[in-house]
């Protein structure tokens, strides 16, 4: 199958400080990319839309400037948590549908902790 | 918006037991499902998923899902379970026409050997 990879896998980052973590279709091109965030012994919960050339679209309730999202190419999207702080410490997962758009694939998955 | 409930937040099974892990979900119009799982340190694997057809469907790893239209279930079964099974488990769903995946809380099934 088709192989999204996620970058990096593990973040520890200081409280105010910007992380950005990358999402990238390795063998396909993603018009669309999709942001989760996990929490622990909960479900994946969608934060954004991710779309190639144009401005994400955000779930409700998501800080659009809070968690800044950039899909500047067909392979790249990136997903920047600016000002971190301890609340934001989470596992965030990106996925991408391919070309036949029934299956979604996913990322390894990033653990970010703010300290 | 879809809703996705499992029922199950943590199965224990020894090998070769049988495996059934509970989804229900709350969305008027048609839907697409799926269960997706996540080996320990790895990517959300897709086992199987449901479109359209016969409601039985069969994935991979021996592993089966049916949809029940009337019980808005789509549960998972699998008749003998390996110790290579233990993973997390979840429940997806997207509205037919909408690519946004809505995830059950997920089931952690530890099977011993």
């Amino acid at each position: 199958g088709a192989v999204v990879s996620q970058h990096p896998s593990r973040v520890i980052c200081k409280s105010g400080t910007s992380v950005k973590i990358e999402c990238r279709s390795l063998d396909f091109q993603a018009t669309t990319m999709f942001w989760y965030r996990q929490f622990p012994k909960k479900s994946l919960m969608l934060m954004a839309t991710s779309n190639e050339g144009s401005k994400a679209t955000y779930e409700q309730g998501v800080e659009k400037d809070k968690f800044l999202i950039n899909h500047a190419s067909l392979t790249l999207s990136t997903l920047t948590v600016t000002s971190a702080h301890p609340e934001d410490s989470s596992f965030y997962i990106c996925s991408a549908f391919t070309g036949d758009d029934t299956e979604a694939f996913f990322g390894q998955g990033t653990r970010l902790t703010v300290v | 918006a879809q809703s996705v409930s499992q029922h199950n937040h943590h199965v224990i099974l020894s090998e070769a037991a049988s495996l059934e892990l509970g989804c229900n979900y709350s969305y008027g119009g048609t839907v697409n499902l799926f269960w997706y799982v996540q080996y320990p340190g790895q990517h959300l694997q897709l086992l199987l998923k449901y479109f359209s057809g016969d409601p039985l469907v069969k994935g991979i790893k021996g592993f089966e899902a049916e949809f029940i239209k009337s019980k808005f279930s789509f549960n998972l079964r699998k008749p003998s379970v390996q110790w290579s099974d233990t993973a997390e488990y979840f429940c997806a769903v997207n509205a037919d026409n909408d690519y946004k995946l809505s995830f059950g809380a997920g089931t952690t099934v530890t099977v011993r050997a």
